[in-house]
């Protein structure tokens, strides 16, 4: 059984950079499938990230590719994402999931980020 | 990007009904639409792959189709446990997009 599991701070200073890892079980991130993030805010639902493949191949949504960067380790079986010089507008429930042909069949169940001094 | 607009934005029904929603891209998406069930605290759920293949282990009421731009899902009977939020995503280009969400909720 699958699972994935976001862990990361809960409140991010403004300027500051939003980091957050994804715990998988279940699985090896060194197999055949992507690995993405995804966020949901009321203001704009939900909004995909982007992905990683274990080779450390990457391909971001151009809406944040300026400020998001995303990692693996292998040795832990955990996915990373970090965003840079967030704003209010970044807080949000971030998800990880498991990408299948990019369609995203395994989720974890979202941590709460927020944006705020 | 393609975007991704569903209807209505939220269906009140009641057990037993069929129910429909719709979703609409911008473009062209070539049946590379998934469905997703969402309830709230809970990881999303994913219901449907290439407009119409239902993911295994979702009940057979829950159907979908569409080509081009415009997708429905389907259930045919609605249980007490169907009642959340839907949401459609397409994945025929980069980057990946998702409709708003249509609450299903009860009458």
């Amino acid at each position: 059984q699958v699972q994935l599991q976001e862990s990361g701070p809960v409140l991010v200073r403004p300027s500051g950079t939003l980091s957050l890892t994804c715990a998988v079980s279940g699985d090896s991130i060194s197999g055949s499938n992507w690995w993405s993030w995804v966020r949901q805010t009321p203001g704009k639902g939900l909004e995909w990230i982007g992905e990683i493949f274990h080779t450390g191949g990457t391909t971001y949504n151009p809406s944040l590719r300026s400020r998001v960067a995303m990692s693996l380790d292998k040795s832990k079986n955990q996915i990373s994402v970090s965003l840079n010089s967030v704003t209010a507008a970044d807080t949000a429930l971030y998800y990880c999931a498991r990408q299948s042909g990019g369609t995203m069949d395994h989720w974890g169940q979202g941590t709460l980020v927020t944006v705020s001094s | 990007d393609i975007q991704m607009s569903q209807s209505p934005s939220t269906l009140s029904a009641t057990v037993g009904d069929r129910v429909t929603i719709t979703c609409r891209a911008s473009q062209s998406i070539s049946g590379w639409l998934a469905w997703y069930q969402h309830k709230p605290g809970k990881a999303p759920k994913l219901l449907m792959f290439k407009a119409s293949v239902l993911e295994s282990g979702v009940p057979s009421r829950f159907s979908g189709s569409g080509s081009g731009r415009e997708y429905t899902l389907t259930i045919s009977t609605l249980q007490p446990d169907d009642f959340a939020t839907y949401y459609c995503q397409q994945y025929n280009s980069y980057p990946y997009t998702f409709g708003q969400g249509t609450k299903l909720e009860v009458k």
